[in-house]
This record gives C-alpha cells, sequence and structure tokens, in this order.
C-alpha cells in the first residue's frame, strides 16, 4: 500500500515569496491534516480535512495560510507572503476516518531566509 | 505551561533498557500515543495505551500509564542502535481527534 506522498522534500525562498506544499493521501482516507512541526517541537495541527470539508482550522494563520483539498483527495497548502519564522517541516497525514489512526508523509522542509 | 512535556535528550548504551517519560496534564485524555521519527522521516505510530489500561507490552516495547499522576512510560527493551530516534507523547481526549504532542525525546543510543 502505497503510503502518503509529498513534495517537494525541501524547499529555500526568501521572506515574502509565496510556496505550495502538496499532499496525496493514502487512497480511500477520507481525513486529511497539515501539521506543521518547528525544529525543536511538537508538530502543531494547521488543518484538518474531512472529505472536502474543513474540520478544524482554528490554528491556521488564515492571513498568510491557505489550504484546499477540492476533490476530497489531494491537498494543497499555500502560504503568502512567508515569514522567516514559517522555516518548519510541513507534514500531511491521512487517516480512514478522523478517529482512526493516522499515517504521515515524510514532510516538506520549508526554509524561509 | 505545555500541554504534553517530554524531557529532551535520553542516552543509553547499545543492549540495555531505555525508558522515555511523559506527562500530560488532560484528565480527559482516552488515548495516549507514542511515536517515532527517524531523522528525514515522517512519524510512524509505535504503539498507543487507552486510558483505562495500566500497561500494554507490545515485543520489545512497555507502556506505563500512571492516569493518577497523568503519567506515561515508553521502556524500550534491548535497545538496538536502529532505535535512535525521537519519541514523541500525543494525548487525546474524547471530544477531540486531534493528538496533542509533546516537543520530542531525541533517543541516542551509543555502542
Amino acid at each position: 500500500e502505497a503510503g502518503v506522498a509529498q513534495s517537494p522534500r525541501y524547499k529555500i525562498i526568501e521572506k515574502r515569496q509565496s510556496v505550495a506544499f502538496w499532499c496525496n493521501p493514502i487512497s480511500g482516507h477520507a481525513t486529511l491534516y497539515w501539521y506543521q512541526q518547528i525544529l525543536g517541537q511538537g508538530p502543531k495541527l494547521l488543518i484538518q480535512f474531512q472529505n472536502n470539508g474543513v474540520v478544524d482550522d482554528s490554528q491556521l494563520p488564515k492571513d498568510r495560510f491557505s489550504a484546499e483539498r477540492l476533490k476530497g483527495v489531494d491537498s494543497t497548502l499555500k502560504i503568502q507572503p512567508a515569514k522567516l519564522e514559517d522555516s518548519a517541516v510541513y507534514l500531511c497525514a491521512s487517516s480512514y476516518r478522523g478517529d482512526t489512526e493516522a499515517f504521515f508523509g515524510q514532510g516538506t522542509r520549508l526554509t524561509v531566509v | 505551561g505545555e500541554d504534553v512535556e517530554q524531557s529532551l535528550f535520553l542516552s543509553v548504551r547499545e543492549g540495555d533498557s531505555s525508558v522515555i517519560n511523559c506527562t500530560y496534564t488532560d484528565s480527559s485524555s482516552t488515548y495516549l500515543y507514542w511515536y517515532k521519527q527517524e531523522p528525514g522521516a515522517g512519524l510512524q505510530l509505535l504503539t498507543y495505551i487507552f486510558s483505562n489500561m495500566d500497561m500494554k507490552q507490545d515485543q520489545r516495547l512497555t507502556v506505563l500509564l500512571n492516569k493518577k499522576d497523568k503519567h506515561l512510560s515508553l521502556r524500550i527493551a534491548d535497545t538496538q542502535t536502529g532505535d535512535s530516534a525521537i519519541y514523541f507523547c500525543a494525548e487525546k481526549s474524547g471530544g477531540s481527534y486531534i493528538p496533542t504532542f509533546g516537543r520530542g525525546t531525541s533517543l541516542i543510543v551509543h555502542p
């Protein structure tokens, strides 16, 4: 069974630039999560989707971050404009349902300079 | 303070047992998890325990839960160099589908 796929693996951008990350969840998984993991910290949930609807985006900085999952499968997370403090690993995870085990992708490491 | 707290580093000799500790604050936690993160990789669920259990064993892994003290531990028997990673404790309450993670404990296994 293929796992959660994320791209790119690494991205370096200058502050105030825009960036987008892509996630392809495990086939059949209705729930998709985006987490931000700053170096030395645990992952923090940014947004949770159930199919193509948002379940929780209370910790998403909506002035600069946006995410969508238009067809209920793949998802993109965008940052516009990026700040230095956005440097982190962005992890995508999916689960069959919201209350079952979540499987994580390898993450995208973003460095903002 | 943090909702889930862990010590940041643990160093052990290969073949010894490792014990990673975690404390949490939410008394309504229903599930408690241990995740492993190897360098450059995503999070891998190692094991979990329901809040009505005291202990769970899975091969070399033993999870102990002291619900009264809100203390969770992960014991790895016969620790190997391949166990070197960051171990995250996480808890989830019944009212939420979203686990809250600690900051992670870096386990360093040396020969």
